[in-house]
């Protein structure tokens, strides 16, 4: 069955440690990958996306992905977090072959200590 | 405002019932999307209704739940008979267009609905 998973459903790290989330997709067809981040009491919003081109995508703070096709893999990363980014993320992928509606994964919980 | 709006915030019903959840997206935008998010769950697709197309309804649990989007605007998620297992926030999403052209969707806080 077409799905996303995310492997880690909880982190916890400190302040200046690096922040790696691992996502994988099933879809056939052309994708396009996305994470999404909620912060605390706060709507999600796009953190990245990934379309075509340089499969190393820079997002806001901080954050970049990079898409690995053979690997089936879209994986999050910042080489030194901040408290600030103790959220919930997710992450997200639509594909012709699944009618281009985006489907999420399950999430991970990032929590940073200070 | 300028983002989704959603109504209520908050909904207690008690099991049986049927209730409505409105989601008023941003100006403009073709593209609304129902998701819901359980404990634990992430964010599990419903619907979603892009312009004067057909929507895709493939998300839907089950024939007890039904959305409407009126003049390509406002929608409204119906959930008749609510039983126990439909407690969750109800998240609406619009966009400029789908969001495999576009990429981004914007969300509302979502309506959190609990089923005694």
């Amino acid at each position: 069955a077409q799905s996303v998973s995310q492997h880690n459903h909880h982190v916890i790290l400190s302040e200046a440690a690096s922040l790696e989330l691992g996502c994988n997709y099933s879809y056939g067809g052309t994708v396009n990958l996305f994470w999404y981040v909620q912060y605390p009491g706060q709507h999600l919003q796009l953190l990245l996306k990934y379309f075509s081109g340089d499969p190393l995508v820079k997002g806001i703070k901080g954050f970049e992905a990079e898409f690995i096709k053979s690997k089936f893999s879209f994986n999050l990363r910042k080489p030194s977090v901040q408290w600030s980014d103790t959220a919930e993320y997710f992450c997200a992928v639509t594909s012709t072959a699944a009618g281009n509606k985006l489907t999420f994964g399950g999430g991970t919980r990032v929590l940073v200590k200070p | 405002g300028a983002g989704v709006s959603q109504s209520p915030s908050n909904k207690v019903t008690e099991k049986g019932k049927d209730v409505e959840l409105r989601c008023d997206p941003i100006s403009g935008h073709t593209a609304l999307y129902w998701y819901r998010q359980s404990l634990g769950q992430g964010l599990e697709f419903l619907i979603y209704f892009q312009g004067n197309s057909a929507p895709d309804k493939s998300g839907l649990p089950s024939d007890r739940f039904s959305a409407e989007r009126t003049g390509g605007s406002v929608s409204t998620l119906t959930i008749q008979r609510t039983q126990q297992e439909d407690s969750a926030v109800y998240l609406c999403a619009s966009s400029l267009s789908l969001a495999s052209y576009t990429g981004e969707l914007f969300f509302g806080e979502g309506s959190r609905l609990t089923v005694l």
